[in-house]
């Protein structure tokens, strides 16, 4: 069953620290996988997008990783801001002849001052 | 939110009532896409649209239903047979179904 699944649910972080988001897919056949950033109550924005043949790809503060042996990804945040505080959701799209694209729950990140 | 929009931000229904939420996009983007944001769920796909005049259902297309008659328009109609409503609903488009996706701003939908 092609699951992606994040982890932790929510993390609580101070200003100017970094952490580590987490998600672990069971998509098959792998196409590529992205990273969205949703505020409150808004539409997500992506963040990054990474295909089989990339491990790394960073977008500022935010760097995103693959290891598509071990199929799982993180998302770096370096040195958060307030403006950081938002839910994260991994994103993992199947190689098909059509459209299919497995949504993470999203991992809850508060940035405190 | 990139040149995507979606009216109304809030909604109401009553019971038996269909309302229909509009999201109309100015990228020139060929496919569009309507999800549903539950709490503490992931985005699940209802209905996408690869080009004008066509438009597939995805994981939980019951009780609603599209149409594409314009390239930068794809309302989602929510009927009286969609039992459970209450959700956040998202538009989102892109160039193509393997092209990142770009999100409006969302309609949430409270059933009175």
């Amino acid at each position: 069953k092609n699951q992606v699944e994040q982890s932790p649910q929510s993390l609580i972080i101070l200003e100017g620290k970094n952490c580590t988001l987490q998600c672990n897919y069971t998509v098959s056949p792998f196409s590529n996988l992205r990273w969205y950033k949703q505020d409150t109550g808004r539409g997500p924005v992506s963040l990054t997008i990474m295909t089989f043949s990339e491990n790394t790809k960073s977008n500022g503060r935010y760097t995103a990783t693959l290891d598509a042996d071990t199929k799982q990804s993180s998302l770096h945040i370096t040195a958060s801001q307030l403006s950081d505080s938002a839910s994260y959701i991994c994103v993992v799209s199947v190689q098909t002849g059509g459209f299919k694209t497995i949504f993470g729950a999203g991992t809850r990140l508060f940035v405190k001052a | 939110d990139g040149g995507i929009t979606q009216s109304p931000k809030y909604l109401f229904r009553k019971e038996g009532q269909n309302v229909t939420l509009s999201c109309e996009q100015n990228l020139n983007h060929d496919a569009m896409y309507w999800y549903r944001q539950d709490p503490g769920q992931g985005l699940r796909l209802i209905y996408y649209s690869q080009i004008v005049n066509d438009f597939q259902k995805g994981d939980i297309a019951e009780g609603y239903s599209v149409s594409r008659e314009k390239k930068e328009s794809f309302p989602l109609t929510v009927t009286s047979a969609q039992k459970n409503p209450t959700a956040f609903y998202l538009c989102a488009s892109s160039k193509a179904t393997e092209e990142t996706q770009y999100f409006g701003p969302g309609t949430r939908l409270l059933v009175l």
